[in-house]
């Protein structure tokens, strides 16, 4: 069964840094999420992807986040300069379709920014 | 604003016992979804509905879209069924998911 692959499992970086988590979604599949989950916390939206753009986006996802579809398999979120508290597990979701399909979910990526 | 509150947030429970996990949210949906994380990390897609009942191997889901309210039951669990189970809702207006907190379960042998 297909299904969306995230890289890397975990990254370490240093505040300060920029850092790009990778995606690919399921390659029939229109819509594209990023998710993050703060250790203990809640799963929190960040951006939802389709057609090539931003569709809706939280007030998580401030300047410091940005999110590319660069060659038709790749979902990217880049975080420009990382900051203590953008440590979490960011999770890709992708689905065919808006609202009648399924969301299908990466492994996720855990981010420690120290 | 929608809230979405499970219950219980945590639950323990012998091999082979019926299990029930609540949820409810305050306003209108257009799906609610049960999702599973295992304790790696990872979320896996259990359901979503929008209304009535549906049924994959052991698990059961069911909504009452009046009552704002969805349950989703677990027959015969087993160990392997422990992790966290978490509800969370769509809307027609936007794409994102509310979730709930969750609910670990620990089934022991």
């Amino acid at each position: 069964e297909p299904e969306v692959t995230q890289t890397p499992s975990h990254q370490v970086t240093q505040m300060g840094q920029e850092v790009i988590l990778r995606c690919v979604p399921i390659s029939n599949h229109l819509y594209f999420y990023w998710y993050r989950q703060i250790l203990g916390q809640k799963v929190e939206f960040l951006v939802s992807f389709y057609n090539n753009e931003i569709s809706e986006k939280s007030e998580i996802f401030d300047d410091q986040f940005s999110v590319e579809r660069p060659d038709g398999s790749n979902f990217t979120l880049k975080i420009r300069s990382t900051k203590l508290e953008d440590s979490a597990m960011y999770f890709c979701a992708s689905r065919r379709q808006s609202s009648r399909s399924p969301l299908h979910f990466g492994n996720g990526t855990r981010l420690t920014v120290t | 604003k929608n809230e979405v509150e499970q219950s219980p947030q945590n639950l323990t429970a012998q091999e082979g016992e019926f299990i029930t996990i609540n949820c409810s949210y305050s306003v209108g949906i257009s799906a609610l979804h049960w999702l599973q994380q295992h304790p790696g990390g990872g979320i896996v897609s259990l359901f979503m509905l929008s209304s009535g009942k549906k049924k994959h191997g052991r698990l059961i889901a069911t909504i009452n879209i009046q009552e704002k309210h969805s349950s989703l039951h677990i027959t015969a669990s087993h160990p392997r069924d422990s992790a966290v189970y978490i509800c969370a809702v769509s809307f027609f207006s936007n794409y994102q998911l509310i979730w709930g907190a969750g609910t670990k379960l620990i089934i022991k042998p």
